[in-house]
């Protein structure tokens, strides 16, 4: 099983731009989610999805949107790039709610804006 | 609301010797508790977890963490360490339930494990 599937692995964006960051899974999880790990400030929950059609906000929405049509798939998408969404990304899913069943992440997007 | 503090932001340690990881949490309800380890270039992997029941709580690659309510710690330990222990660990916090399905992490704690 390839697990969590993050693309692309590293990007370099300018300020304005808009980007997509791809994550598809294959474990056929209900949960999936996206956060951002900067250095020394641990791991930060942007949006969270619960199952295809289902979005919520986590802790640090402002600045991307997410979509979820499919079971597998669950994009990121920044519209208006800046350097504060320099950071490392990292796509999980997880069968169930965290207490029943772990967080499984992929290898992460390294993104710069400059 | 809940918050989880890592003290420790490197730990160094020489192989074959004990370490702790430190992890405090603040909470006015019960909640669950985790540690996640992540490798270099590497996603977050579950280390393990405690829900209920037994405050000891043992995990992977011989890590074992205790669970004390009256401290609201759950500090993660190993008796001996190898290189490969070399990581970051992300002790994290999560209601019970998972209702939220929202997990709150720690700043890390990174384990630089010497020969």
């Amino acid at each position: 099983n390839a697990g969590v599937t993050q693309t692309p692995k590293f990007r370099i964006l300018k300020i304005g731009q808009s980007m997509t960051l791809q994550c598809t899974q294959d474990m056929n999880h209900n949960y999936m989610y996206w956060y951002r790990q900067d250095p020394g400030m641990g791991l930060k929950l942007i949006y969270y999805s619960v199952g295809a059609g289902i979005t919520d906000k986590g802790e640090v929405p402002n600045g991307y949107n997410v979509s979820r049509s499919t079971t597998e798939d669950f994009p990121l998408r920044l519209e208006l790039a800046a350097p504060s969404q320099t950071s490392v990304y990292f796509c999980a899913s997880s069968y169930s709610t965290i207490g029943n069943s772990p967080l499984h992440f992929g290898n992460g997007t390294r993104l710069t804006v400059t | 609301a809940q918050s989880v503090t890592q003290l420790d932001s490197q730990v160094p340690v020489f192989e074959e010797a004990p370490v702790e990881l430190r992890c405090n949490y603040s909470s006015s309800v019960s909640v669950y508790l985790f540690w996640y380890v992540q490798y270099p270039n590497q996603g977050l992997q579950l280390l393990l977890k405690y829900l209920s029941g037994s405050t000891l709580v043992k995990g992977i690659n011989g890590f074992e963490a205790e669970f004390n309510k009256s401290q609201t710690s759950f500090h993660l330990r190993k008796p001996s360490v190898h290189i490969s222990d070399t990581a970051e660990y992300f002790c994290a916090v999560s209601p019970p339930g998972g209702a939220t399905n929202k997990l709150i992490f720690g700043t890390g704690t990174l384990l630089a494990v010497q020969p």
